[in-house]
């Protein structure tokens, strides 16, 4: 099993360029999730969905857009890249144990 | 509302010292907590849960409902111990078993 994996791992965007994250597990889990991580800001949630079809917003949702087409892939998307989406993005997916598996993460710089 | 909170971001001891990560949470109800660890550059990974109530790599934590604690403690640091933890707690199914995360405390380990 591959885990949970993300494309790309680095990525440099310039102001109002979009972009997709891409995110796949592979253990079959309903419920899945996108992070970002900010220094000194922990984990902060954009968007999750509790199966496929389905999404929801998180703490943090605005200026990003995600799909669930497929049961193993989570999309994010950012329409209108800024400055403040400098992040390292962390996508997760959750057990019936509510143990969450995550990512590797992807490195985005917004020039 | 529901909070967890890590009032330390940085700890810093000697290998062989005793270290304690605090963690307090605000919960109505039953809480299960976890802790992650996240090692230099790498992705966030489950240390322990308090259901399970096993030692994780010499880490031990105990849940205090009197004191809506749950801190992480470990005898005799390591080097390698250096890394990220966060403290989590999941929310409600309703709420997608989203896991609100504590910001977090820096544990560096120095020779």
């Amino acid at each position: 099993n591959a885990g949970v994996t993300q494309t790309p791992k680095f990525r440099v965007l310039k102001t109002g360029q979009s972009m997709t994250l891409l995110c796949a597990q592979d253990m079959n889990h309903e419920y899945m999730y996108w992070y970002r991580q900010d220094p000194g800001m922990g984990l902060r949630l954009i968007h999750y969905s509790v199966g496929e079809g389905t999404t929801a917003k998180g703490e943090v949702p605005d200026g990003y857009n995600v799909s669930r087409l497929k049961k193993q892939n989570f999309l994010l998307g950012l329409e209108s890249a800024a400055p403040s989406q400098t992040s390292v993005y962390f996508c997760a997916s959750r057990n019936r144990d509510f143990e969450q598996y995550f990512g590797p993460g992807t490195r985005l710089t917004v020039t | 509302a529901q909070r967890v909170t890590q009032p330390e971001k940085l700890l810093s001891v000697f290998k062989g010292a005793p270290v304690e990560l605090k963690c307090n949470y605000s919960y109505s109800g039953s809480p299960e907590l976890f802790w992650y660890v996240q090692y230099s550059r790498q992705r966030l990974q489950l240390l322990l849960r308090h259901i399970s109530r096993e030692s994780i790599k010499g880490f031990t934590a105990d849940l205090n409902k009197g004191e809506t604690s749950f801190h992480l403690k470990k005898p005799f640091a390591q080097e390698e111990d250096s890394a990220m933890y966060y403290c989590a707690l999941p929310r409600a199914k309703a709420a997608g078993n989203k896991l609100t995360f504590g910001g977090g405390t820096r544990v560096l380990v120095k020779p």
